[in-house]
C-alpha cells in the first residue's frame, strides 16, 4: 500500500495564494488522491479528488480558489486568496482495493 | 443531501466493548461503500475499517484486525462499527464517510469513544 508524506506546518499571507504538497512512496506515483481540509473542531471536508494527469474534480461547493496538479509522484493542493477561514489542517488520502491511507497532515496558518 | 450522523461512542473502559452506529440518508444507501475513519486526540486521520456496498466484502487496518467489525444494514440504512477488546489508543473521534468512486467524499461530524479506567 502507499505511503503518502507530507509537510506538518505550512504559511502564507492573507490574500496570498500556497502550494501543499503530498507524496506518494515510490511504486504509487500512479496511484489517485483525494484531498480533504479539516478546520479547527470540525469534521473533515473533501475538496477534490486529484488524478496522477493532473486532472481534478472539486467536491460540492468547494470554491474555485482551491486547485489540485500532479508532477510524478506529487500531488498539490494550490489555495489562491487566502482566506483566514482556510486555516486548517490538510490531508490527501489514497486508496487500494483493500486499504486506504491518509497522509500525516499539513497545518496551514494564515498570516 | 447527503447526511451521516454517527451514535454510540462513549467512556468504555479498557477491554470494553461498544458498538457505533451510522445513520445515512440523502442518497440510496445500499448502493455505496462506506468507511470508518478515527482522528486521535490532537492526530491525524486514520483509516480503521471498510465495507463494500452489499456488505460481503469487508477490511481493516491491522491495528484493530481481530477486535472489531464492520457491518451494515440496508434495510435501515445504517452502518455499525463493533469495537471489542478495546484499549486506550482506540481513544478517538470516529467518523463515517461515505465513498464515491472510491474517494471519500461525505463525512459524518464524529463520535467521540474513550477509554478509559
Amino acid at each position: 500500500q502507499p505511503v503518502l508524506t507530507q509537510s506538518s506546518s505550512a504559511s502564507a499571507s492573507l490574500g496570498s495564494s500556497v502550494k501543499l504538497t503530498c507524496t506518494l512512496s515510490s511504486g504509487h506515483s500512479n496511484y489517485i488522491i483525494a484531498w480533504h481540509q479539516q478546520q479547527p473542531g470540525k469534521a473533515p471536508r473533501h475538496l477534490m479528488r486529484l488524478e496522477g494527469s493532473g486532472s481534478y474534480n472539486r467536491g460540492s461547493g468547494v470554491p474555485d480558489r482551491f486547485s489540485g496538479s500532479s508532477s510524478g509522484a506529487d500531488r498539490y493542493l494550490t489555495i489562491s486568496n487566502l482566506q483566514s477561514e482556510d486555516e486548517a489542517a490538510y490531508y490527501c488520502e489514497a486508496w487500494d482495493s483493500n486499504t486506504r491511507v491518509f497522509g500525516g497532515g499539513t497545518k496551514l496558518t494564515v498570516l | 443531501e447527503v447526511q451521516l450522523l454517527e451514535s454510540g461512542g462513549g467512556l468504555v473502559q479498557p477491554g470494553g466493548s461498544l458498538r457505533l452506529s451510522c445513520a445515512a440518508s440523502g442518497f440510496i444507501f445500499s448502493t455505496y461503500a462506506m468507511i470508518w475513519v478515527r482522528q486521535a486526540p490532537g492526530k491525524g486521520l486514520e483509516w480503521v475499517s471498510s465495507i463494500s456496498a452489499s456488505g460481503s466484502n469487508t477490511y481493516f487496518a491491522d491495528s484493530v484486525k481481530g477486535r472489531f467489525t464492520i457491518s451494515r444494514d440496508n434495510s435501515k440504512n445504517t452502518l455499525y462499527l463493533h469495537l471489542n477488546s478495546l484499549r486506550a489508543e482506540d481513544t478517538a473521534v470516529y467518523y463515517c464517510a461515505k465513498l464515491v468512486a472510491s474517494a471519500t467524499v461525505y463525512w459524518g461530524q464524529g463520535t467521540l469513544v474513550t477509554v478509559s479506567s
